[in-house]
């Protein structure tokens, strides 16, 4: 197994640009998260899925959107990318909600300019 | 409110130490305290997790104290080696029916040979 893998590594996008960043897992999980971690701040989390065409917000989903037509896949779309957005993005998953192991991706390393 | 207060922000130990990283919440409705362990540029890995009913619990040479009436619970990690060298993260999810962990802001631990 893969586990939860991400795409791509790294990028730099100037003020305004949009992208997508991807997000799959082979653990038949459920649940899937994307986090963003900044330095000193630990993990905020931007949205989540219980599963195929359920999505919710967490706690700083400003600026951000996704989808989650698979349960295999949850893209991450950033629009009219901003300097704020700066930051480590972490895809995760879950097989329950309730107290269950998150699987976190390598992350994706991600610069507004 | 649902922060977790996290310290020390960096520690650094000598090969055989005890680091102790200490977590605090104020919200008793989080049920599910788990660590985290990540190296550099790699994601989060759960470590070891503990609810709420339990005191302690150990995990090879990792070990979760939890002080209820305190809200506070806290990592040791015995006989700590050079490969323990990386930021944990403590965690809480809060209550029944909630998917979300909320996240310290972590401690960059070092262990010098």
């Amino acid at each position: 197994n893969a586990g939860v893998t991400q795409t791509p590594k790294f990028r730099i996008l100037k003020i305004g640009q949009s992208m997508t960043l991807q997000c799959a897992q082979d653990m038949n999980h459920n649940y899937m998260y994307w986090y963003r971690q900044d330095p000193g701040m630990g993990l905020k989390l931007i949205y989540y899925s219980v599963g195929a065409g359920i999505t919710d917000k967490g706690e700083v989903p400003n600026g951000y959107n996704v989808s989650r037509s698979t349960t295999e896949d949850f893209p991450l779309r950033l629009e009219l990318a901003a300097p704020s957005q700066t930051s480590v993005y972490f895809c995760a998953s879950s097989f329950g909600g309730q107290g269950y192991e998150q699987y976190f991706g390598p992350g994706t390393r991600l610069t507004v300019t | 409110q649902q922060q977790v207060k996290q310290s020390p922000q960096s520690l650094i130990v000598q090969k055989g130490g005890i680091p102790i990283i200490n977590c605090a919440y104020e919200n008793t409705a989080f049920d599910y305290f788990p660590w985290y362990q990540q190296f550099p540029g790699k994601g989060p890995a759960l470590l070891i997790a503990i609810r709420p009913d339990v005191s302690e619990k150990k995990e090879g040479r990792f070990t979760i104290s939890f002080n209820k009436s305190a809200k506070q619970f806290s990592l040791h990690i015995m006989d700590s080696q050079p490969g323990d060298s990386a930021t944990y993260f403590c965690a809480a999810k809060f209550g029944a029916g909630s998917y979300q962990l909320t996240f310290g802001k972590g401690t960059k631990l070092s262990v010098i040979p």
